[in-house]
């Protein structure tokens, strides 16, 4: 089954709003990496972190690997419309990349 | 520029049927997969690739077979199609291991009646 707990399931926020959302394992991973789905398309590389402890940005976009190389944590400052979507957490260990369920996120008006 | 492509985009099988998704990517990639996605589950790997005729099986690989004869496709199989199967089914490929960027296909949606 699932070896990544991501959290939380959904969000609704206000636009202009910060967003965190994060992901556990009780397993290591060697690489943690962030992805988004825009609805009808597939997933699409936001971040990608290798070294335990690492912060990286992208824009609005700032991601952390766990110091245990067990967990690691999203964040978009500033939401706008287009930041709705899916995002997945997924770890690589062994040749395999598994994802998370996923974050979905909705923008109120 | 195609990167991933993914065909057919839409398919309707009956029960007990079979077929094959097919995946081509035109990056020179060595590793590819494939994943099912499940409202609620997130992607589930199903089977991947780290090389020409070597596959692996993933998290959820019954009922599904792969081969990988050439770098650029990665066919999927379904033996005998069964509800459950029905999904939405993504192609990944990355060029030297996960840790660089995986690019997916637009999905194959698949339903079994």
């Amino acid at each position: 089954g699932q070896q990544l707990n991501q959290s939380p399931q959904s969000m609704f926020i206000q636009e202009g709003e910060d967003v965190s959302m994060n992901c556990t394992s009780s397993s290591i991973f060697n690489t943690w990496l962030w992805y988004k789905q825009d609805p009808g398309e597939g997933p699409v590389l936001l971040i990608a972190l290798y070294k335990a402890g690492e912060l990286t940005s992208n824009g609005r976009l700032t991601a952390q690997f766990g110091i245990t190389r067990k967990d690691s944590f999203l964040n978009i400052s500033a939401s706008i419309p287009s930041d709705v979507g899916i995002y997945f957490c997924a770890g690589n260990r062994d040749d395999k990349i598994i994802f998370g369920k996923g974050t979905r996120l909705h923008i109120l008006p | 520029n195609a990167g991933v492509t993914q065909t057919p985009k839409f398919q309707v099988l009956k029960t007990g049927q079979s077929m094959t998704l097919q995946c081509a990517q035109d990056m020179n990639h060595e590793y590819m997969s494939w994943y099912r996605q499940d409202p609620g589950m997130g992607l589930r790997l199903i089977h991947y690739s780290v090389g020409a005729g070597i596959t692996d099986q993933g998290e959820v690989p019954n009922g599904y077979n792969v081969s990988r004869s050439t770098t650029e496709d990665f066919p999927l199989r379904l033996l005998s199609a069964a509800p459950s199967q029905t999904s939405v089914y993504f192609c990944a490929s990355s060029s030297e291991s996960w840790n660089t960027e995986a690019f997916f296909g637009q999905g194959t949606r698949l339903t079994v009646v």
